[in-house]
């Protein structure tokens, strides 16, 4: 059975960094693609960043307005995902959620950036 | 990027009858290599998003067969037959072909 099982999340003040983790089982996580999305409260989906496996780059790609301050990693040793976050603004108050490219999906670990 | 618009934003329905959610594409999802690359994702209340729906009509594995998707290039449609009770949540479609992947905005499923 696959699951994916985000930690990190908290509240942090403007400005301030978190990285969030996500350890993976069930599946080959060393052949999959990797993903991050979040949710603000009471809003849509949001995707935040992409890994692709090693076997295909393993390369990144963020969506225009994250690139800069989130980057996403992986760990294929320990099935772990990683997603760090600086320069933390209000906006990315939100539930991140790890996926393995919009199939499999964790519960989430809540983000509050607050002061 | 590619814009997603869904329509209804919010469903009303009675339970036994059936649902329609409508998506609208910018851009054609269809890839070079035929795939429509367009899925649908439930989420009910409290929980994650969970696929139902990839390449336009493949439906995954223990999703109920009550839900269909279907579609063309850029106007897509995800039907439920016979709404249940278990159905209650939002319906995101999104648009898998291109990075950043988009969502649509949600349609809210609701029971009348």
């Amino acid at each position: 059975e696959v699951q994916l099982v985000e930690s990190g999340g908290g509240l942090v003040k403007p400005g301030g960094s978190l990285r969030l983790s996500c350890a993976a089982s069930g599946f080959t996580f060393s052949d999959t693609w990797m993903s991050w999305v979040r949710q603000a409260p009471g809003k849509g989906l949001e995707w935040v960043a992409r890994i692709k496996s090693k076997t295909n780059g393993g390369t990144t790609d963020y969506p225009a307005p994250l690139k800069g301050r989130f980057t996403i990693s992986r760990d294929d040793s320990e099935n772990t995902l990683y997603l760090q976050m600086n320069s933390l603004e209000t906006d990315d108050t939100a539930v991140y959620y790890c996926t393995t490219d919009h199939f499999h999906w964790g519960q989430g670990t809540l983000v509050t950036v607050s002061s | 990027d590619i814009v997603m618009t869904q329509t209804p934003l919010s469903s009303p329905v009675t339970l036994g009858q059936p649902a329609s959610i409508s998506c609208r594409s910018s851009q054609s999802l269809i890839h070079s290599n035929g795939n429509t690359y367009l899925s649908w994702l439930q989420q009910r209340p409290g929980q994650p998003p969970r696929l139902l729906i990839h390449q336009m009509s493949n439906r995954v594995s223990g999703v109920s067969d009550r839900f269909s998707g279907s579609g063309a290039g850029t106007e897509f449609t995800l039907k439920i037959s016979r709404v249940e009770a278990e159905d209650v949540g939002v319906y995101y479609c999104m648009q898998a072909i291109q990075f950043p992947y988009i969502f649509g905005q949600g349609t809210k499923l609701e029971i009348k």
